[in-house]
């Protein structure tokens, strides 16, 4: 079975553009959560969409938004990007939105110039 | 607020050897999970093993076990008899149980080194 899969893997963007990052879960989980890593710390959560509903939600400015879809991917959008927006965004999915491991993706490397 | 304290940045350990790597946390929710992911120098994270706060015994997975103090709030992970392919970055993690909006929060991680 496929695992988490995101696209894509690396993306170079400037300041003020905005960014879509893509998330397919493993089959059959119903929940994907988005963190951001910088580089030497561990991962900050973003969002957590289960059944398409938004279930949690990280301290980030407005300006990043997600949604989910029907068959469970998942994007996250940033909008007036940041250098600060440097970093790994995993993509991880679960069966549900409880306490459940979470399998993650390879993540997008997102450098911003 | 939920807080994950991870006080080694870096750790070595010789092949073969036992390791604790220390995880200590803040929460006030009565129920929440634990875990502990390892990611290598390629990125991805990986889930090494879970441990529920009214689990009694301390969780085990092969050679990883977890040593759950909740009077101390700890919960360290254990790696016995060291590979070289453990040479990796380790998180702890805990998410609340109960009730609420569900916020996963990451320790910032500690580096082991695994020497032949």
């Amino acid at each position: 079975d496929a695992g988490v899969t995101q696209s894509p893997t690396h993306l170079i963007k400037t300041r003020g553009q905005h960014v879509t990052l893509r998330c397919s879960p493993i089959s059959g989980h119903k929940s994907v959560s988005w963190y951001q890593q910088v580089l030497g710390q561990g991962p900050q959560f973003i969002f957590q969409y289960y059944e398409k509903e938004e279930r949690g939600r990280g301290n980030f400015p407005d300006r990043f938004s997600a949604r989910q879809f029907p068959n469970y991917s998942s994007e996250l959008n940033v909008n007036a990007l940041l250098l600060g927006d440097s970093a790994l965004y995993l993509c991880a999915s679960s069966l549900y939105s409880s306490n459940q491991p979470q399998h993650f993706g390879d993540g997008t490397r997102l450098s911003i110039l | 607020a939920q807080k994950i304290t991870q006080t080694q940045p870096g750790m070595f350990v010789q092949e073969k050897e036992a390791v604790t790597l220390d995880c200590t946390y803040d929460t006030s929710d009565p129920s929440y999970g634990l875990f502990w992911y390892k990611q290598p120098s390629s990125g991805e994270m990986i889930f090494l093993i879970y441990q529920g706060s009214y689990d009694q015994q301390n969780a085990t997975e092969g050679r990883y076990s977890l040593n759950f103090q909740k009077a101390r709030k700890s919960a360290n992970l254990v790696i016995s008899a060291s590979q070289l392919g453990d040479s990796a970055m380790y998180f702890c993690a805990m998410t609340p149980s109960s009730g609420g909006s569900y916020i996963p929060t990451f320790g910032r991680g500690t580096s082991l080194i695994v020497h032949p």
